[in-house]
């Protein structure tokens, strides 16, 4: 009964270098949304799904990319970071008329 | 100006005081109102769940929407040491995209 789990939960990026973190969920949720929590900013939706092979911006998109190709796990690209994509990013889902977020413990990426 | 605010603190009180944390949103369409926990270092954590206007009380908590003031509350009875995190607010409207918005967060911390 894991819930949500992110991988990898720290990172650390040189600037032009890019990653792919992974979320996976196993409450069958069809919604799954990405964040990042920045201290002073709360939590900004950057891109969210609202089903298998659906993607959809939030509020901070920009030189983010997702993919949802299977229900379960929802993928956040950073092609070219940056350093003001030092954050920490957080996966969440939930079923589609609840607006009950299931939340992961977090990763940690720091850009150099 | 953010859709949903809140003072961020921090906020220190001693244990067994009641505690009010707050906040207001501008969009009238809100209709969802949560408030999620979030301990350090940790993903947050679902509180409190309220659909529009009214009361919810759950043990030691109670919810409270306003939408009349546009003000969210929530009280904690008897505040314990535990209770000692970031308090997270979030709202949404009924275009059931799920897409909630959150506000800065109030950390709250309860002295023994």
């Amino acid at each position: 009964n894991a819930g949500v789990t992110q991988t990898p939960k720290f990172r650390v990026l040189k600037t032009g270098q890019s990653m792919t973190l992974l979320c996976a969920q196993d409450m069958n949720h069809e919604y799954m949304y990405w964040y990042r929590q920045d201290p002073g900013m709360g939590l900004r939706l950057i891109h969210y799904s609202v089903g298998e092979g659906t993607t959809a911006k939030g509020e901070v998109p920009d030189g983010y990319n997702v993919s949802r190709l299977k229900k379960q796990n929802f993928l956040l690209g950073l092609e070219s970071a940056a350093p003001s994509q030092t954050s920490v990013y957080f996966c969440a889902s939930s079923y589609s008329d609840s607006y009950g977020y299931t939340f992961g413990s977090g990763t940690r990426l720091t850009v150099v | 100006q953010k859709e949903v605010e809140q003072d961020p603190g921090p906020l220190s009180v001693p244990e067994g005081a009641i505690v009010s944390l707050n906040c207001t949103y501008s969009n009238s369409a809100f209709q969802y109102f949560m408030w999620y926990r979030q301990y350090s270092r940790k993903g947050p954590e679902l509180l409190m769940y309220t659909y529009s206007s009214g009361n919810k009380e759950d043990g030691r908590f109670t919810a409270q929407v306003d939408k009349s003031s546009k003000y969210i509350s929530l009280f904690i009875r008897d505040s314990q040491p535990s209770d000692s995190a970031t308090y997270l607010c979030a709202s949404a409207g009924s275009s059931n995209t799920g897409k909630l918005i959150f506000g800065q967060g109030t950390t709250l911390q309860v002295k023994p």
